[in-house]
């Protein structure tokens, strides 16, 4: 069974902090991994695609991958009360399958 | 602007009558998706259209049924909701499977059903 873990949460950070969300995956063929938000009762909204092991960035968001441990990360700089949410990690295992994380869910304190 | 619409947002149904969702794209994607997804709980996958092609999962009850008429529109089916049916219903497209760069999903705003 491929599968996606995260830990649950809740994250609680201070405005101003960075948040790190972090992710395990079992399937080791994955090639695409991706970070959604998800506000309470919206749907998933794409923020982060990593294909390759290291780091990605975009705005106040990195992205780091290391294949070798199976393991993905986000990280939110200067957090934001706007960041609380469920960031929810997802993993193309090939094919058509998509697998997500049940999420994290981040509180960020003004 | 591309986007991928919902509709209805809020459906309410009784058990057992049948209900349809729908969602369209402006997005020309080749792939559409229907996910449930519960409180708390990930994404899950019930089937998804490559182009015309249909795939079903292995664990996606048979009261589920979809139906693509061409590119830009799914529906979802549900013919006998039960209680246990009551959730966020999400529609994604992506725009090709066969390379990494093109698996991105973009999700509508989803539909919640409620079953009485």
């Amino acid at each position: 069974q491929k599968e996606v873990e995260q830990n649950s949460g809740p994250l609680s950070v201070p405005e101003g902090a960075i948040a790190s969300l972090n992710c395990t995956y079992s399937d080791r063929v994955s090639q695409s991994f991706f970070w959604y938000r998800q506000y309470s009762g919206k749907s998933p909204e794409l923020i982060m695609s990593i294909y390759s092991n290291g780091d990605k960035e975009d705005g106040r968001f990195t992205a780091q991958l290391n294949k070798a441990s199976q393991y993905v990360s986000l990280l939110i700089r200067d957090s934001q009360p706007s960041d609380s949410a469920t960031y929810l990690c997802a993993v193309h295992t090939g094919g058509f399958k998509t697998i997500f994380g049940a999420g994290t869910r981040l509180f960020v304190k003004a | 602007d591309a986007m991928v619409i919902q509709n209805p947002r809020y459906q309410v149904t009784q058990f057992g009558k049948p209900v349809t969702l729908s969602c369209s794209q402006t997005l020309n994607h080749n792939v559409m998706y229907w996910y449930q997804q519960k409180s708390s709980q990930a994404p899950k996958l019930l089937f998804h259209y490559y182009d015309k092609d249909f795939n079903n999962e292995a664990d996606t009850p048979d009261n589920f049924q979809s139906r693509r008429p061409n590119t830009s529109f799914c529906f979802l089916d549900i013919r006998s909701p039960g209680l246990g049916d009551a959730a966020m219903y999400l529609c994604a497209t992506s725009r090709d499977l066969r390379l990494a760069v093109y698996n991105e999903q973009f999700f509508g705003p989803g539909t919640r059903l409620t079953v009485l």
